[in-house]
């Protein structure tokens, strides 16, 4: 069965630090991949997604960059975070377009 | 950019009565999916509808695709305790994105 890896679980780190946040899937090939946000008690917000390795789609421009460097794992980084960066951060996965998506257990991060 | 618009925010009822949320996206969908989320958890997959005017039922939900596949509705029949949490709908027009609402959150008194 497919299962979904993401941690780390919590994250307290200073402003204008760097953040490495990591996700694996396991038992699928292929699977299209995504990083989404959630502030408090908010909706969820795209913010990159990948088709394929080396590939990544960006939906809103910010301090945060995605890579793909292998076919499960997808990793979400910044440079510099800021204090509005803070937040639930979500990745998740689809075999093929259009298909449920399934989410790991999210990062909380919080930037002071 | 494609919306999708879903009320109401929140919803408080007693348990026992009855809850709807509602969603409306600014364009065709191809498809709608329901997530449930619940309190400090992640978003868990629920339904996916695909065709015009669809309806389906997972025990006391029930979940509807409207014909223009603009709009989607939730309904829980007889809330329990263990429906607390925050329901989602999510649009997809046909590509790799799927756009969520902004979710309603449901608080059930006992």
């Amino acid at each position: 069965s497919q299962t979904i890896h993401q941690w780390p679980a919590t994250l307290v780190q200073p402003v204008g630090s760097p953040l490495s946040l990591e996700c694996t899937v396991e038992g699928t090939s292929n699977p299209n991949l995504y990083w989404y946000r959630q502030a408090a008690g908010r909706g969820l917000q795209l913010l990159f997604y990948s088709v394929g390795i080396g590939q990544i789609s960006s939906e809103v421009p910010q301090n945060l960059s995605a890579s793909r460097p292998q076919d499960r794992q997808f990793i979400l980084s910044s440079k510099k975070l800021l204090l509005s960066d803070s937040g639930f951060y979500l990745c998740a996965w689809e075999q093929g377009a259009n298909s449920p998506l399934h989410f790991g257990n999210g990062t909380r991060l919080t930037v002071t | 950019g494609q919306q999708v618009m879903q009320i109401p925010q929140y919803q408080h009822v007693q348990e026992g009565e009855d809850f709807t949320t509602y969603c409306n996206s600014s364009t065709t969908l191809s498809n709608i999916q329901w997530y449930k989320q619940r309190p400090g958890g992640h978003p868990v997959f629920l339904i996916q509808l695909v065709k015009s005017g669809e309806v389906k039922k997972q025990k006391r939900l029930t979940f509807q695709f409207g014909e223009a596949k603009k709009n989607s509705s939730l309904h829980i029949t007889a809330t329990q305790t263990t429906d607390v949490g925050t329901y989602f709908c999510a649009g997809n027009t046909g590509g790799f994105k799927t756009i969520f609402g902004a979710g309603t959150r449901l608080f059930v008194k006992a």
